[in-house]
């Protein structure tokens, strides 16, 4: 079955300092991934996707996410949080093949806090 | 990024009355369209999928008659909730891509009905 484990529900971080939101999946055969953000009373914001390729995926606002297969993880980074990046993040996985072609499968989200 | 506008984006209705909501995607034309449903502090469950010109296709648990869903065109989805009773109250988000699996999902900015 898929899945997407967020398995942090808050982080917390300084303004400056580097912050990493993680993400492992279970996806039969090999996922695209995505990262997502968002606002109160919003819809969500793509980030980045890694469909192919390099496994270091940037993205919008600095972020950047890296993509290994042998740990099946997609952990988001930022090497110098703002207060601004305080949001709620999504990972989501989509499958390449199979009858939920298309789907995506989100994570249950983390809370990102940057405090000054 | 593409662009998936919502619309209202807060409606509040009497118990038994129908509320309309409309997605548009502003700037691509987009193959399929999707229906999610978020409580607070929790993540999106898909509510339903729907291609252009087809039937939607309803998740498990969600009453097709009670959230009626129309993709008429490339560019517009609806969802019409009819006979809203109090627990319908929710934030309900539309996202939209176009038909390639590897392509991004854009999400509309959310509608936050509430039934009275």
């Amino acid at each position: 079955a898929q899945s997407v484990a967020q398995p942090e529900d808050q982080v917390n971080v300084a303004e400056g300092n580097p912050l990493t939101v993680k993400c492992t999946y279970s996806v039969s055969g090999n996922p695209y991934l995505f990262w997502y953000v968002q606002y109160p009373n919003r819809g969500l914001q793509f980030l980045l996707k890694y469909i192919t390729g390099d496994n270091l995926v940037k993205g919008s606002y600095g972020f950047e996410a890296e993509f290994n297969k042998s740990q099946t993880s997609f952990h988001l980074k930022k090497p110098s949080a703002l207060v601004s990046d305080s949001a709620l993040y999504f990972c989501a996985v989509r499958d390449r093949e199979g009858s939920t072609l298309g789907r995506l499968y989100f994570g249950r989200g983390t809370q990102l806090t940057v405090w000054p | 990024g593409a662009v998936v506008s919502q619309h209202p984006s807060r409606v509040i209705c009497k118990s038994g009355t129908s509320v309309k909501i409309e997605c548009r995607s502003l700037d691509f034309q987009a193959t399929t369209m999707f229906w999610y449903r978020q409580f607070p502090k929790q993540s999106l469950m898909l509510m339903a999928t729907s291609n252009e010109g087809s039937k939607a296709t309803y998740e498990q648990g969600v009453e097709k008659d009670k959230f009626l869903i129309n993709h008429a065109s490339l560019t517009l989805s609806t969802l019409t909730v009819t006979s809203a009773h109090p627990e319908d109250s929710s934030f309900y988000i539309c996202s939209a891509r176009t038909g390639t699996s590897a392509s991004t999902q854009y999400f509309g900015p959310g509608t936050r009905l509430t039934v009275l």
